[in-house]
């Protein structure tokens, strides 16, 4: 079935560690995006790519980074984790640039971090 | 800068009763406004789109929105709410900077009385 897919579904983790999100998208979508989701806030951009071998900063991405090596993946990685961090991650793809083009969201990863 | 405020943070209906969820955005120029659906567990899920033209706008799930600019508003309808509809909903507004960024609302949460 074509989508997105995010892994993992949830990870609980220590302040201080190394983690890295993962999304794979199969419908060669040239953007690609991940979203942080917090009660009360809706969904803030952390980055996003409009296409392979570039990226982006969103509104939030002070204490992650990402890579864009091909079309379907595009990691999220937190260097150094911090409680702040604890949230829902989405992963999100559309064909083309534009805010006209819907975007596709995966299932999302919750993450805790303590 | 862009906001969105999606006023009610929750809302119960009765099954079969009609349903508006409110929207109003702030955007310097001609928007692209969305709405978008979360269901318990699970990514987001586009209902509806306004560009430009028709300022009524006809979605799934027997979904439909009006953009009025007078109000800056993008308030989402149903004639008839099922119970299959309690969800979370959520509104945006896109920008044609670099990243296609969709600003997002808090959320509004809906619960659907037997």
């Amino acid at each position: 079935i074509a989508g997105i897919t995010q892994a993992p579904t949830s990870q609980i983790l220590a302040a201080g560690r190394r983690m890295t999100l993962r999304c794979t998208q199969d419908m060669r979508h040239n953007a690609m995006y991940w979203y942080r989701q917090d009660l009360g806030l809706g969904l803030r951009l952390i980055h996003y790519s409009n296409t392979a071998g570039t990226t982006g900063k969103g509104e939030v991405p002070d204490g992650y980074s990402v890579s864009r090596a091909n079309t379907d993946d595009f990691p999220l990685t937190l260097a150094s984790a911090v409680p702040s961090q604890t949230s829902v991650y989405f992963c999100a793809s559309s064909d083309g640039e534009g805010s006209y083009n819907e975007q596709f969201f995966g299932p999302g990863t919750r993450l805790t971090v303590l | 800068a862009q906001s969105v405020t999606q006023p009610d943070i929750h809302i119960t209906v009765s099954e079969g009763a009609s349903l508006e969820l409110r929207c109003n955005y702030s955007y310097g120029a001609t928007p692209y406004l969305f709405w978008y659906v979360q269901s318990p567990g699970q990514g987001l899920q586009l209902l509806l789109k306004y560009f430009s033209g028709d300022t009524l706008v006809q979605g799934i799930k027997g979904f439909e929105a009006e953009f009025k600019r007078s109000q800056s508003s993008f308030n989402l309808r149903k004639p008839s709410v099922h119970w299959s509809d309690a969800a979370e909903y959520f509104c945006a507004v896109g920008h044609n900077n670099a990243g296609n960024m969709l600003t997002f609302g808090g959320g509004t949460r809906l619960m659907v009385k037997p």
